[in-house]
């Protein structure tokens, strides 16, 4: 089963402005997490929410969680064109023996214009 | 400090031919994966070691192959690659904490099969 589909694919604001990405899945988790790919290049992890939690922030972030909807978004406020990236959330089902496998969803390409 | 990392960068070789890319860490974490990433595509988990333990992914082609000699790496054999197989292939790794699995990303080898 697939974890992780997100919405939109692909996003383009304009610097200043606020971008919020969207992400579900399909089985109880122990957490989510987000993280972002520049072109060409390894993930970087943002943050992680618990599945107890409902909201998380960091900086600019803000990720918020519904586990009744398998639902999380993020939001990047006050956008700059270094934020301009690949947006991936990733899971790990619960239930399991708890191997550490983790899960993308599709992503969400960000271009933020200067 | 460089904390995962993959050998080449890019890699290119014969349609068929045999090839091992490798994937090293200084982070001591007890979890590693391989993942694939086409192009515009989320990261594909082909499979993951937590430990000495092999997890294979269901619909990973038996063309893939992995190995983990130690903690510190880990190499994916791909036996006969096809142009299909061309793609990135990222290499994380994460300690399981609490439930938690933040992966720490490589930057990932590009293959090219000609």
């Amino acid at each position: 089963s697939q974890q992780g589909e997100e919405d939109p694919q692909a996003l383009s604001i304009q610097e200043g402005e606020n971008a919020t990405m969207n992400c579900s899945y399909k089985t109880s988790i122990n957490n989510l997490q987000w993280y972002r790919q520049n072109s060409g290049r390894g993930l970087v992890h943002l943050i992680l929410i618990r599945s107890n939690e409902r909201e998380k922030h960091s900086g600019r972030l803000r990720v918020t969680l519904d586990t009744s909807k398998k639902s999380s978004s993020l939001l990047i406020t006050a956008s700059r064109a270094a934020d301009t990236a690949s947006y991936f959330c990733a899971t790990d089902a619960k239930g399991s023996s708890n191997t550490g496998k983790l899960i993308f969803g599709q992503g969400t390409t960000l271009q933020v214009k200067p | 400090d460089a904390m995962v990392i993959q050998n080449p960068r890019y890699q290119v070789t014969q349609f068929g031919k045999p090839v091992t890319l490798s994937c090293s860490q200084t982070l001591n974490h007890n979890v590693m994966y391989w993942y694939q990433q086409k192009s515009s595509q989320a990261p594909k988990l082909l499979f993951h070691y937590y430990d000495k333990d092999f997890n294979n992914e269901a619909d990973t082609p038996d063309n893939f192959q992995s190995r983990r000699p130690n903690t510190s790496f880990c190499f994916l054999d791909i036996r006969s690659p096809g142009l299909g197989d061309a793609a990135m292939y990222l290499c994380a790794t994460s300690r399981i904490r609490g439930g938690s699995t933040e992966a720490f990303f490589g930057q990932g080898t590009r293959l090219t099969v000609v």
